[in-house]
């Protein structure tokens, strides 16, 4: 079956320890979408990739980074995680940006900060 | 800025109870409203796309509606495995194609 996967599903890292959550697709969409979700909270979106272009969002911070080498793999980079980034991070992807477009969540990453 | 709102944080329901779950929302623009579910520790699932108000649509025991101000997830003799969160977003003119979602609506269906 097509689909949206995250590695690893449960991540520990340190307080200031780089770490790097990876999302591949089998579905060949051309978007790739990261999102941080905190418990009880809505999903919010970090950046995206509409092909190689990568569109930030304005309040995402600099400690957040992501690579997509090609139209299966997406990375999110969290340079030295606080313990307020202790979170899920959910990757997804679309065919196509816009309202015609549903996205497609891969199970998500739930990261622990010591 | 963008607003979505969703009512109640949380319902419980004896199995066969209809009832509806709100997502309202104040927006520059709407171009789509999207409803997905959300098991716990998994990502969400799309469930239905809304475009226009008066528009409606069906999937098994779920009925979305969408009006100029709101939306409603109908849910008509639910069973255990409806037990959810269920998550409402749109897209917006002005949102650079993303989407904004609400916090969620966790619904419990006791057998």
């Amino acid at each position: 079956d097509a689909m949206v996967i995250q590695n690893p599903r449960y991540q520990v890292t340190q307080f200031g320890k780089p770490v790097t959550l990876s999302c591949s697709q089998t579905l060949n969409h051309n978007v790739m979408y990261w999102y941080q979700q905190k418990s009880s909270q809505a999903p919010k979106l970090l950046f995206h990739y509409y092909d190689k272009d990568f569109n930030n969002e304005a309040d995402t911070p600099d400690n957040f980074q992501s690579r997509r080498p090609n139209t299966s793999f997406c990375f999110l980079d969290i340079r030295s995680p606080g313990l307020g980034d202790a979170a899920m991070y959910l990757c997804a992807t679309s065919r196509g940006r816009g309202r015609r477009y549903e996205q497609y969540f891969g199970p998500g990453t739930r990261l622990t900060v010591t | 800025e963008d607003q979505v709102t969703q009512s109640p944080e949380a319902l419980r329901l004896q199995e066969g109870e209809s009832s509806s779950l709100n997502c309202s929302y104040t927006v520059s623009g709407l171009r789509g409203l999207f409803w997905y579910r959300q098991d716990p520790g998994k990502g969400p699932e799309f469930l239905f796309t809304l475009y226009s108000a008066g528009e409606e649509k069906e999937k098994e025991r779920l009925k979305a509606t969408l009006t100029k101000k709101e939306s409603f997830l109908h849910i008509t003799a639910p069973k255990p495995e409806d037990s959810a969160t269920y998550l409402c977003a749109v897209h917006t003119n002005f949102g650079n194609e993303k989407l904004t979602f609400g916090t969620g609506t966790r619904l419990t269906i006791i057998p």
